[in-house]
């Protein structure tokens, strides 16, 4: 089974530029997830969808941060304009069932390195 | 508001002995947690997971414990290998949360042969 896919994986900015990364979830997968990672802190959730539906995005910030998941499969994350902040590792992941379930664990890509200069 | 907290950033073990990483937890409506392991230029993968109704899960040399009075979890890893240096994270979910996944801040194991 293929995993996660994720492209680019290593990208460099220069601040106030707009940077798009895109995610490929596991075949069949329905939610899946964008996750921030600063250097030294654990991966932080930014956006879940649910098949091509919005499920939380309580933690995007909306005025930089834009994501969509068309037909339910791939999906894409985008900042516009960057900020020196923005440098991170930003991670997708994908999970079988929608719903809280004790057993359906997240799987994760490798993750895009966005570098903001 | 760190609700997960992984409070030691390293941890030095020596091959064939036991590893034991640690997790602390705010949030007393999280009920299930899992243990990531993360190698270099890699995303997380899963390695072990509890439901807050158990204080106990085994797999092969792993083993988590889950104590709920004092918030706390703790990975045990029985015989250490080589193999196992990587970040671990500590991560929760609520079921009044969804899916959602709040990690800890990772500890980097390192097991010298």
């Amino acid at each position: 089974e293929a995993g996660v896919a994720q492209s680019p994986r290593y990208k460099i900015i220069e601040k106030r530029q707009s940077v798009a990364f895109w995610c490929n979830p596991i075949s069949g997968h329905a939610t899946l997830y964008w996750y921030q990672q600063i250097l030294g802190q654990g991966p932080k959730l930014l956006i879940q969808f649910q098949n091509n539906g919005v499920v939380d995005d309580s933690q995007l910030p909306k005025d930089r941060f834009s994501a969509e998941r068309l037909k339910g499969v791939d999906s894409t994350l985008k900042i516009q304009p960057a900020k020196l902040e923005d440098s991170a590792v930003y991670l997708c992941a994908s999970r079988y069932s929608w719903g809280y379930s004790s057993y359906n664990e997240q799987f994760f890509g490798p993750g895009t390195r966005l570098t903001v200069l | 508001d760190q609700q997960v907290k992984q409070n030691s950033p390293s941890l030095s073990v020596q091959e064939g002995r036991i590893s034991i990483l640690n997790c602390d937890y705010t949030n007393s409506m999280f009920d299930y947690f899992l243990w990531y392991k993360k190698y270099p230029a890699e995303g997380p993968t899963f390695l072990i997971s509890i439901s807050s109704i158990k204080d106990k899960n085994e797999d092969g040399r792993f083993t988590v414990f889950l104590n709920k009075s004092a918030k706390h979890l703790s990975l045990h890893i029985v015989p250490s290998q080589p193999g196992d240096s990587a970040v671990y994270f500590c991560a929760a979910s609520a079921e009044t949360s969804g899916s959602r996944l709040t990690f800890g801040e990772g500890t980097q194991l390192t097991v010298n042969p």
